[in-house]
């Protein structure tokens, strides 16, 4: 099994709907990430939580929310989609510094039309 | 604020040849450096890593890198590439340390010619 698993793997939604992308882990990490690739722009930090009572804002947080359900999950919401949140989104985990690897996903791409 | 560049947004070798991609940096206090690689409809795997200590850093797949602070740069390289190396690559620094809030440069996506 995956040690970083998002569901679903691809999804098409219409402007306006709420969707959610889940993450789950198994490699028994606090720190928790969102992050979002467009082509040519690498990736970018959505929202990363350090613990289950701990959620921060990255650098592109507007128009997405989330939620720590368990050291283990982390979902990432679009409240009311719109087309230029088309992307290709990852979750990913990793252990405390100074050695901690990050883990990513597979990624989940998203299409709002 | 961290920031990473990889002046090289596409590169094209053949088969055999060697390898540098470049990267370089903006960052305060020392540097959590990283290589990944992301296949076509993968995630992205670890290369390599750079916390402290050596500046040469070897990694998997035959590739190392070099850590340089005077030239603020973190250069991949591979002496013979092989087709199943095409893939984009990503360099990011840990802004907070370790793995922690990673900023990624753009990406350098490799064609390997046969």
């Amino acid at each position: 099994d995956a040690d970083v698993t998002q569901t679903p793997r691809n999804r098409i939604t219409k402007t306006g709907k709420r969707i959610m992308l889940e993450c789950s882990q198994t490699k028994g990490h606090d720190r928790m990430y969102w992050y979002r690739q467009d082509p040519g722009l690498g990736l970018r930090l959505i929202y990363y939580s350090f613990d289950v009572k701990d959620i921060n804002k990255g650098e592109i947080s507007d128009g997405y929310s989330v939620s720590r359900q368990a050291q283990a999950k982390f979902s990432l919401s679009l409240e009311s989609a719109i087309p230029n949140q088309t992307a290709l989104y990852f979750c990913a985990t990793s252990g405390s510094p100074p050695d901690g690897e990050a883990f990513f996903g597979q990624g989940t791409r998203l299409t709002v039309v | 604020a961290q920031s990473v560049t990889q002046p090289d947004i596409h590169i094209t070798v053949s088969e055999g040849a060697s390898l540098e991609l470049r990267c370089n940096y903006s960052y305060g206090a020392t540097p959590y450096l990283f290589w990944y690689v992301q296949s076509p409809g993968q995630g992205l795997q670890l290369l390599l890593k750079y916390f402290s200590g050596d500046t040469l850093v070897q990694g998997i797949k035959g590739f190392e890198a070099e850590f340089k602070r005077s030239q603020s740069s973190f250069n991949l390289r591979k002496p013979s590439v092989h087709w199943s190396d095409a893939a984009e690559y990503f360099c990011a620094v840990g802004e907070q340390g370790g793995s922690e809030k990673l900023v990624f440069g753009k990406g350098t996506k490799l064609t390997v010619n046969p």
